[in-house]
């Protein structure tokens, strides 16, 4: 069975901060990872993907790929209380099947 | 630019009666579609996909079934609800494989 893992949580962090949030997968073949935010009764946001080996950055936001490792995590820097959301990992598996983790509750604190 | 619709928002349903969700797409041409169910507090588990108009693969045998009968438009449907089918149902689409995913926004079902 192929997997994304992530720590449920709550990750608390306070306000100002920087966030991290960590993702692991089994399937040493995937590829084409994606980080959604997805607020309480809403869709799940896409707001990152990243395909390559390294960082990517957008704004206040860096997604970092070590495929030698397998993870995927997500760095949200000067956190604010509108980025208090459920965080999903997802990535193809060398099967071109998406699969997503159970995802992260993030609270930032004032 | 894309946008992606569904509705019902909300439905509330007894056991027993039919469904039908419908999905669509505006501003792209032959997307890969795709019918999720989230139940409450847990993660994405797929349910079909589409990468062309009478293409559905099936990844969880149960009651639904889907059909994708034009090349923006996905439908979810149900003969007979279950309990168990109650749950958020949300339709994506992306660009092609390996692509990202676009979610729409949503309908929650409530089996009674």
């Amino acid at each position: 069975q192929k997997e994304v893992e992530q720590n449920s949580g709550p990750l608390s962090v306070p306000e100002g901060a920087i966030a991290s949030l960590n993702c692991t997968y089994s399937d040493r073949g995937s590829q084409s990872f994606f980080w959604y935010r997805q607020y309480s009764g809403k869709s799940p946001e896409l707001i990152m993907f990243i395909y390559s080996n390294g960082d990517k950055e957008d704004g206040r936001f860096t997604a970092q790929l070590n495929k030698a490792s397998q993870y995927v995590s997500l760095l949200i820097r000067d956190s604010q209380p509108s980025d208090s959301a459920t965080y999903l990992c997802a990535g193809y598996s060398s099967a071109s099947k998406i699969i997503f983790g159970s995802g992260t509750r993030l609270s930032i604190r004032p | 630019s894309q946008t992606i619709h569904q509705w019902p928002a909300t439905l509330v349903q007894p056991v027993g009666s039919p469904l039908s969700l419908e999905c669509t797409v505006e501003g792209t041409s032959n997307p890969n579609l795709y019918w999720y169910r989230q139940a409450a507090g847990r993660g994405l588990q797929l349910l079909f996909y589409s990468v062309g108009i009478g293409q559905i693969s099936s990844e969880v045998p149960q009651n639904l079934s889907a059909s994708r009968p034009q090349d923006r438009q996905f439908i979810l449907s149900s003969k007979k609800l279950l309990l168990s089918d109650s749950g958020f149902y949300l339709c994506a689409w992306s660009p092609g494989p390996l692509h990202e995913q676009y979610f729409g926004p949503g309908t929650r079902l409530t089996v009674t």
